[in-house]
């Protein structure tokens, strides 16, 4: 069984801050996403990193994927109130369908 | 933008009551999901389906679920006989390919009393 570990689980910040949130594995993962879900809604993509030591960005976003495709971090750079909301990163595995197994989730609220 | 929808957006049911949630995937999308998120709990994989037929199944996803596509728009997930242990939130997904990224519809609140 594959297991994703999302760190931390609630971060409480003021604006204009940075954070990092982090999604680690002991298992390989074909590709990994992450999805901001608001309450009572589903999860909504954000990106989606493939390869080994791959770097996205999206605005004030920063996605990287580990070189051994077992981790991943999302950095947000000056954090505003709109970025308030749970983050959740997913691997998929290629070996099984595609079907995504997702971490815990980072409650994060943004202070204005 | 295409996005998947599903219906209802809230089911309240008896224990014991079957219940059929209902999701229509992104049109030229050709690989179809279902997960749920129990209240508080992280989101898990139920089902995968392509081609008519069941790709993977998880624990979860024991004989009381079935899936079915009966017609080329509607994708169902359809739960015999609830248990109050199926109150959650049930996603539907879908992708263009097998290795693409999936996009979620907005979920049924299923309450089993």
């Amino acid at each position: 069984t594959q297991l994703l570990e999302q760190s931390p689980q609630f971060l409480s910040i003021q604006e204009g801050e940075n954070l990092t949130v982090y999604c680690n594995s002991s298992s390989v993962f074909s590709s990994l996403q992450w999805y901001r879900q608001e309450p009572g809604e589903g999860p909504v993509l954000l990106v989606t990193v493939v390869t080994g030591g791959e770097v996205k960005k999206l605005k004030r976003l920063t996605f990287q994927f580990g070189d051994a495709r077992k981790d991943s971090s999302l950095h947000i750079t000056a954090a505003q109130p709109g970025d308030t909301g749970l983050y959740l990163c997913a691997g998929a595995n290629n070996n099984a369908g595609n079907m995504l197994t997702f971490g815990g989730g980072t409650r994060l609220m943004v202070k204005p | 933008e295409p996005e998947v929808t599903q219906t209802p957006s809230h089911q309240v049911t008896q224990m014991g009551q079957e219940v059929i949630l209902r999701c229509v995937p992104i049109s030229n999308h050709l690989y179809f999901y279902w997960y749920r998120q129990i209240l508080g709990q992280k989101v898990e994989f139920l089902v995968s389906f392509y081609n008519n037929e069941i790709s993977e199944k998880s624990e979860i996803f024991d004989d009381q679920f079935s899936v079915e596509r009966p017609d080329g728009s509607n994708f169902t997930l359809k739960i015999r006989s609830t248990k109050l242990e199926d109150s959650a939130m049930y996603f539907c997904a879908s992708t263009r390919g097998r290795y693409n990224e999936q996009f979620f519809g907005p979920g049924t609140r299923l309450t089993v009393l």
